[in-house]
């Protein structure tokens, strides 16, 4: 009963390839996420998105989009890969927005570009 | 800019207490996060603040001072299982989280 559930765990691939990730929660959450946490442990948010808007991080190179087929679904979709892309993804949901939303995450996909 | 601050690593002895600080800098405030990372794990949640004060939740507690821009996560009786990152976050006026780099608790017998 994963709350939170991404896929793959692990994806090791070629610089300059296109790879997706898919998260899924059951949690009826109206909100998710994508955050990039590097070697260094910072966790940076990439995306945050409701089913009514999506908030970009001005940081996050265009060859990161997200894609949501339902409420349910947050997908990152990541075009021409560079080695610098190489860190641990993690997707993650919330209730909403409002007071005293609590971040629920997925287990993370390690991404290794070579 | 938006700045958290938090000790990169900290050692402290099975069944002890130790305290990890948080400073943070924001573009307004609504609320800040503890969340506890086990090596090679997601961050799971461990507690909230929005008012001044302490909040109690078993064997860990969690202080705000708003006027200070500081927070703290004490935890009691410490277990070697509480070795792993604890992540300090605060929610903005836009209500986006900015996350700490964390800090890395390593639990001594």
């Amino acid at each position: 009963d994963t709350a939170v559930s991404q896929t793959p765990k692990y994806l090791v691939t070629q610089m300059g390839n296109d790879k997706s990730i898919k998260c899924e929660q059951n949690l009826g959450h109206d909100t998710m996420y994508w955050y990039k946490q590097d070697s260094k442990k910072f966790l940076k948010i990439m995306f945050s998105y409701n089913n009514k808007e999506l908030i970009i991080n001005e940081t996050v190179p265009n060859r990161f989009s997200p894609k949501s087929p339902d409420k349910a679904h947050l997908n990152l979709h990541i075009n021409s890969l560079e080695l610098g892309d190489s860190a641990v993804y993690f997707c993650a949901s919330s209730e909403g927005q409002g007071d005293q939303e609590t971040q629920y995450f997925g287990p993370g996909t390690r991404l290794l570009v070579l | 800019g938006q700045n958290i601050d938090q000790p990169t690593e900290m050692t402290a002895t099975e069944g002890a207490i130790v305290q990890i600080n948080c400073t943070y800098q924001t573009s307004g405030f609504n609320g800040l996060f503890w969340y506890q990372q086990h090596a090679g794990e997601a961050p799971t949640f461990l507690s909230y603040n929005v008012l001044d004060g302490l909040e109690e939740k078993g064997r860990f507690s969690s202080f705000l001072s708003r006027s200070k821009g500081y927070s703290y996560l004490l935890l009691k009786e410490l277990q070697m299982k509480d070795s792993a990152s604890y992540l300090c976050a605060v929610r903005d006026s836009n209500y986006q989280l900015i996350w700490g780099a964390g800090t890395k608790l390593i639990i001594k017998p």
